[in-house]
This record gives structure tokens, C-alpha cells and sequence, in this order.
């Protein structure tokens, strides 16, 4: 299985644009999730979709943040406009739910943004 | 508000000894705790996951849990230089299927030294 992908790997951007990050899940994975990773929080949960439902989203940071999940293979993250704080690693992981047995998530290689 | 607390490192350890690595966590509630290993620049990668208060063995790799007091730790026997990573705490209330979000500690920074 090629794992949890994730493009682009690197963005860089400037103040205000609209920058959409996406997602390819495990084949088979009923949960996707997204996170974010920085010095001073450390990695936090965005949200998380089951069956491509949004599921939480209590831990977007704010209006400017959208996710979507159009079907089973594929997952955005928008942020716009982009502000230089949002500058980040955003990682998405996926599990195989029920059907696994267990809550073990995997992650993909991440995206790392730089807003200027 | 879900909380998981370690102590940020970094941890000097002699390569062969034993790394011991610790996390609390505040929510009574949580079932699943994983520890996971980060390289600089990658991805989280899973070392182990426990569920059940008590020991678990994996290798070099030892997991304990104890719910009465809220402590989770990975203990790393005969440390090699390639263990030298963040080693991230992570909790869940759910357990043994199913899926919730991750709350992970801000990691613990590991040296081995050769």
C-alpha cells in the first residue's frame, strides 16, 4: 500500500491568498484526519471525517479553515486567506476503523506552509 | 479539556542503557494511549499502543499504563543512536475500533548517546 499521501509537500504563499492542501487516505480507511504541527502547540487535531462525513471539527482555528471530503479517496484543507501564523506542518492520517479493530492512525508525509 | 503533559527534553541517555519516557494525561476518560516516535522534518510513525492498565512488550519496547494515575511511559531497552527522535504521547477516548481524534503531548526530545 503506498500510504497516506499528501500534496504538495512544501507551500509557500503569501498573505491573503487561498491555499488548499489535499489528501489521499489508505485505501479501505473509514477515518481521515487532519493536524497541524507547530513549535509552540505541538501537533493539534483540526478535524476528522468517518465515511467522509465531518465528524469534529471543534479544532479549526477559525472561518478562514475549511475541510471537505468529497469521497472516500480524497480530502482538502482550505485556509483563506492565509495568514502568516498558519504557517505549519499539516499532516493528515487516516485509520481503518471498526473494520480494523483498532484506532491506530497513519500519517502521511505532511505539507509544510510557509505564509510571507 | 483534554491535556497530555511530558516533559519537553532533551533526555540524555548512553547508548545500551535503558530510555525512560513519561506522560500524564488529565481526562479520566480516555481509553487509548499510543506512542508514537518523529523523526526531525518527517511524520509521526506508531511504536506502540496499550489499552489495559499494566505492562506491554514489544521488542525493545515496553508500554506502560496506569489509569489510576493518569501515567502512561515507554520504556527503551538497550538504546541504539537511531532512537534518537521526538518521542510524541498521544490519547483517545475510544478503544479497540472506531477512531477519535489524537491528543498528543508536545513530545520529549531523545539523545542516545554513543
Amino acid at each position: 500500500d503506498a500510504g497516506v499521501i499528501q500534496s504538495p509537500r512544501h507551500e509557500v504563499t503569501e498573505m491573503g491568498q487561498e491555499v488548499t492542501l489535499r489528501c489521499k487516505p489508505i485505501s479501505g480507511h473509514d477515518y481521515l484526519f487532519w493536524y497541524r504541527q507547530t513549535m509552540m502547540r505541538g501537533l493539534e487535531l483540526l478535524i476528522y471525517f468517518n465515511n467522509n462525513v465531518p465528524i469534529d471539527d471543534s479544532g479549526m482555528p477559525e472561518d478562514r479553515f475549511s475541510a471537505k471530503m468529497p469521497n472516500a479517496s480524497f480530502s482538502t484543507l482550505k485556509i483563506q486567506p492565509s495568514e502568516p501564523r498558519d504557517s505549519a506542518v499539516y499532516f493528515c492520517a487516516s485509520n481503518p476503523g471498526l473494520a480494523g479493530g483498532t484506532d491506530t492512525q497513519y500519517f502521511g508525509p505532511g505539507t509544510r506552509l510557509t505564509v510571507l | 479539556q483534554k491535556e497530555v503533559e511530558q516533559n519537553s527534553g532533551p533526555l540524555s541517555v548512553p547508548e545500551g542503557a535503558i530510555a525512560s519516557l513519561n506522560c500524564t494525561y488529565s481526562d479520566r476518560g480516555s481509553q487509548s494511549f499510543f506512542w508514537y516516535r518523529q523523526y526531525s522534518g518527517k511524520s509521526p510513525e506508531l511504536i506502540m499502543f496499550i489499552y489495559s492498565n499494566g505492562d506491554k512488550e514489544d521488542g525493545r519496547f515496553t508500554a506502560q499504563l496506569n489509569k489510576a494515575s493518569q501515567y502512561v511511559s515507554l520504556l527503551i531497552r538497550d538504546s541504539q543512536p537511531s532512537d534518537s527522535a521526538t518521542y510524541l504521547c498521544a490519547v483517545t477516548y475510544l478503544g479497540g475500533g472506531g477512531a477519535d481524534g489524537l491528543t498528543f503531548g508536545k513530545g520529549t526530545h531523545l539523545i542516545i548517546q554513543p
